[in-house]
């Protein structure tokens, strides 16, 4: 099926463990984003990239590690995971740099660090 | 920097009352911008857009009006549905200074309409 899918949806871990979310989108957009929604907070950019291999950092970078070696998949590590870290993690594509142009975005992994 | 900011809240409003959810923003030149809406335990997903000064755009009943004098995109429905709770964003994407490109959230606000 054509679109963005993040997995897992939910995911319960233990401080101090790495856990990675995936994404992958199926459209070839160039753009991929990693945002984390907080009570408060709203959405927070962590990580966004360009194309494969460019990648770079958003508001909130740090404890968290990206890659993407292909377009379709931007993973996001988490390398020791802190409570802080609780949150729900939204993946974004988009097809680039035209004016009008949106962004799509998968379904949401809810973390638990505990 | 760039940025946007959306009213407080939540709104709590009953059915077919009338709907603005303020969002102003700061930025050089004039982007585009987009209304997403969040319904419970999804992704977001685009509502509206406009792409340039004075452009109007709607999508489900909905309607904003991308005016640049006062840098604002208000959300405005003149009937809204029990379907309508929701979170909505407001947000326009930016070049980053690396020269590549990302969006900006407002911190949402969340809608709830009693029947």
């Amino acid at each position: 099926d054509a679109g963005i899918t993040q997995s897992p949806r939910y995911k319960i871990t233990e401080t101090g463990r790495q856990v990675t979310l995936m994404c992958h989108q199926t459209w070839s957009h160039s753009y991929m984003f990693w945002y984390r929604q907080d009570l408060g907070h709203g959405l927070r950019l962590i990580y966004y990239s360009a194309a494969a291999d460019i990648t770079d950092k958003g508001e909130v970078p740090d404890g968290y590690v990206v890659s993407r070696s292909k377009t379709e998949n931007f993973p996001l590590t988490l390398e020791s995971a802190t409570r802080s870290q609780t949150s729900v993690y939204f993946c974004a594509s988009s097809a680039g740099l035209i004016r009008d142009t949106e962004a799509f975005f998968g379904q949401g992994t809810r973390l638990t660090v505990v | 920097g760039d940025s946007v900011t959306q009213m407080e809240g939540p709104v709590t409003l009953s059915e077919e009352a009338f709907l603005t959810i303020n969002c102003t923003y700061t930025a050089t030149g004039y982007p585009s911008l987009f209304w997403y809406v969040q319904y419970p335990g999804e992704g977001l997903q685009l509502l509206l857009k406009a792409t340039k000064a004075d452009d109007k755009g709607s999508n489900k009943g909905f309607e904003a009006t991308y005016r640049k004098e006062t840098t604002s995109f208000h959300l405005e429905k003149g009937s809204v549905q029990v379907s309508d709770s929701a979170v909505y964003f407001c947000a326009l994407p930016r070049l980053a200074t690396s020269g590549t490109y990302k969006y900006i959230f407002g911190t949402g606000t969340r809608l709830k309409v009693l029947a």
